[in-house]
Order: C-alpha cells, then structure tokens, then sequence
C-alpha cells in the first residue's frame, strides 16, 4: 500500500511567520504534488514536481514555494504566512506509470 | 464552461436507494477519468477509475461518454457508510499536470 505522510495534521502560526510542510510517500514516486482545499472551491493545486530538484507552478503558486531534494519528500513553504493561507494543504504523490493520486492526511493550517 | 463541473448537493437519499450523478468536462481530448471519494475532514481516496467500456465495482457503477463528455457514478441499495463527498477527477492531457478536480458532490444517507 502507498503511503504518504504529512509532517503535522494541525499548525497554527502567526502572520509574517515563514512555514513548512513536509511530505514523505514510500513507493518511488515520480511526481509530488500539492494542493489546497478550501469550502466552495475544491482542491486546487498549488506546485507540482516530475523529478527531484524538478518543480512546476500549479493555478495557484503565489505565495508559496516548494523544494523536493529527494525523491521521498516534498516539501511546501510559505515564506510570509498570511491570514488568506489558511486552508487544509494536501500533499499527493503519484508514479508507477498510472495517472492514480495517493493523498497524505491533509495539514489544517491556521494563519492568525 | 467550467473544465470539471459537479453539482454540488447535498444530495439527500433514503438508505437502499439508488443514487446517480454526473460529472461533465469540457476537453474532448481528456484522456482518463476517475472517482475519489473524500470523508469529512479525510483525504481523497480512489473509488474506482473510469473505461470507456464502464466499470463496475460491487454496487458501484462508473460510466463515461466521451460524445457528450460526461462520466457518471451510480450506487445501488445505499449505505449509511457511502455518506461522502465524491469528486470526479479527469486527466485533459495525461501526465502529472493534466489532472483536474471537480469539486465534488455531497451526498448523503439518511437512515
């Protein structure tokens, strides 16, 4: 079974404050993904990547940045937190030569 | 037209009905279509992909039609547990950045 892991399933920080999400998947996934999902607007994808070092912008990048140095982990930073960040962020990975995505448990972020 | 369209819901069914919905997409091109379902508060997990010949899965039953681009999902004799969120995902080009959420379709089980 896949398994994708995501470093908190709460976090609450402050305006201004620089944040990291951690994502690990266990299956050698290729691609790695991240999303936020908020009422009313569904899943929207934030970044991308195919490969290590490889990223791609998604709908909705500004804001935010992401870093994958190893083929397990996917990390998503927001380097000045704002209150309109807050959301449930998903991570996903996918890989194996289909189009399935495997999500992780979701991070609810709240920006005060 | 929106590339991925639901209709949001709720919808509100007796337990053992038959429920339907339908997912439209706007690419003729797209090249693959799935169905997650997402529990409150839980991630997206895969229901079942949809062919072009149909699927069926137990009491679920997934259609496409590609001439009116539209994928439909059908649950017999309902669950309480089948209460979810379910999201119609395309693939418009294939590869990692084609694919494309809907925003899903509420339903829910009444005892």
């Amino acid at each position: 079974d896949v398994k994708v892991t995501q470093s908190s399933r709460y976090l609450v920080k402050r305006t201004g404050e620089k944040v990291f999400l951690e994502c690990v998947q266990d299956m050698d996934h290729e691609n790695m993904f991240w999303y936020r999902q908020d009422p009313g607007l569904g899943l929207r994808l934030i970044y991308f990547s195919y490969d290590v070092k490889m990223k791609e912008k998604g709908d909705i990048p500004e804001g935010y940045s992401v870093s994958r140095e190893k083929k397990e982990r996917f990390s998503l930073i927001l380097e000045s937190a704002s209150t309109n960040q807050t959301s449930m962020y998903l991570c996903a990975s996918m890989g194996g030569g289909t189009d399935t995505q495997y999500f992780g448990p979701g991070t609810r972020l709240t920006v005060l | 037209r929106k590339e991925v369209e639901q209709d949001p819901g709720p919808f509100n069914v007796p337990e053992g009905a038959t429920v339907a919905f339908n997912c439209t997409y706007s690419n003729s091109a797209s090249q693959s279509f799935f169905w997650y379902r997402q529990d409150c508060r839980k991630e997206p997990k895969l229901l079942m992909s949809v062919y072009s010949s149909g699927n069926e899965d137990g009491r679920f039953t997934a259609q496409l039609n590609r001439a009116s681009q539209y994928i439909s999902l059908l649950i017999r004799d309902s669950k309480l547990s089948d209460s979810a969120t379910y999201l119609c995902v395309v693939n418009k080009r294939g590869g990692a950045d084609g694919l494309t959420f809907g925003k899903g379709t509420h339903l829910i089980i009444q005892p």
